[in-house]
């Protein structure tokens, strides 16, 4: 168990449907990531915030967005989704940003049908 | 082409063999090097954390970076079927990898018992 929780385990929405994924970080930890994995792009970097504020963006659709709150946990938001939206998502989180592993979460499977 | 390329395998070997995984990669920024394992259905969990060129060894497990040639390896020692799940090599610029990990897609492994 790395001590990151993301809920729920799994989703299943339909088509233009809007979600809410949440994350908790391990005590502590001050940083949260968002990763997007399919079966065809693998493990894809999303968005980075550090106490509160973004801080690096990746490959993040204009359609979904995050943040994070003052108790540090995130939540990434998912709208007009599509059927090419279906992944599994993962949050990591670390202690600060520089030199610092990544623990990852248990993820949460979307399914858009 | 992508910047991180992981063969998928299937990898299959009998148990107690030696396990040889690895990943090349494009972008020269590249100092921080990791192997996580991805069990069926979990998130990743770290197995080794590497800067730089070099060997790193924990356990079963041995790390070698060769940035000259950009090429990753992990070896797995003494091989036991609860080593058999999806090897994913990632790797950063940044120390904590602020601005995300890069990941290959990973190589499933199968330990024959």
């Amino acid at each position: 168990d790395s001590g990151v929780t993301q809920t729920p385990k799994h989703l299943i929405t339909a088509t233009g449907q809007r979600v809410t994924l949440r994350c908790s970080p391990r005590s502590g930890d001050l940083s949260v990531y968002w990763y997007q994995q399919s079966l065809d792009q693998g493990l894809q970097f999303l968005i980075h915030y550090y106490n509160g504020e973004e801080r690096a963006k990746g490959n993040i659709l204009e359609r979904f967005s995050a943040q994070q709150f003052p108790d540090l946990h995130s939540e990434l938001n998912l709208s007009s989704l599509e059927l090419g939206d279906s992944a599994l998502y993962f949050c990591a989180s670390s202690e600060g940003t520089a030199q610092e592993t990544q623990y990852f979460g248990p993820g949460t499977r979307l399914l858009v049908l | 082409q992508k910047e991180v390329e992981q063969d998928p395998g299937p990898l299959s070997v009998p148990e107690g063999a030696i396990v040889s995984l690895n990943c090349t990669y494009s972008n020269s920024a590249f100092q921080y090097f990791m192997w996580y394992r991805q069990y069926s259905r979990k998130g990743p969990e770290l197995l080794m954390y590497t800067y730089s060129s070099g060997n790193k060894e924990d356990g079963r497990f041995t790390a070698q970076v060769d940035k000259s040639s950009k090429y990753i390896s992990l070896f797995i020692r003494d091989s036991q079927p609860s080593d058999s799940a999806t090897y994913l090599c990632a790797m950063s610029d940044s120390g904590g990898g602020a601005d995300g990990l890069t990941f290959g897609k990973g190589t499933h492994l199968i330990i024959q018992p």
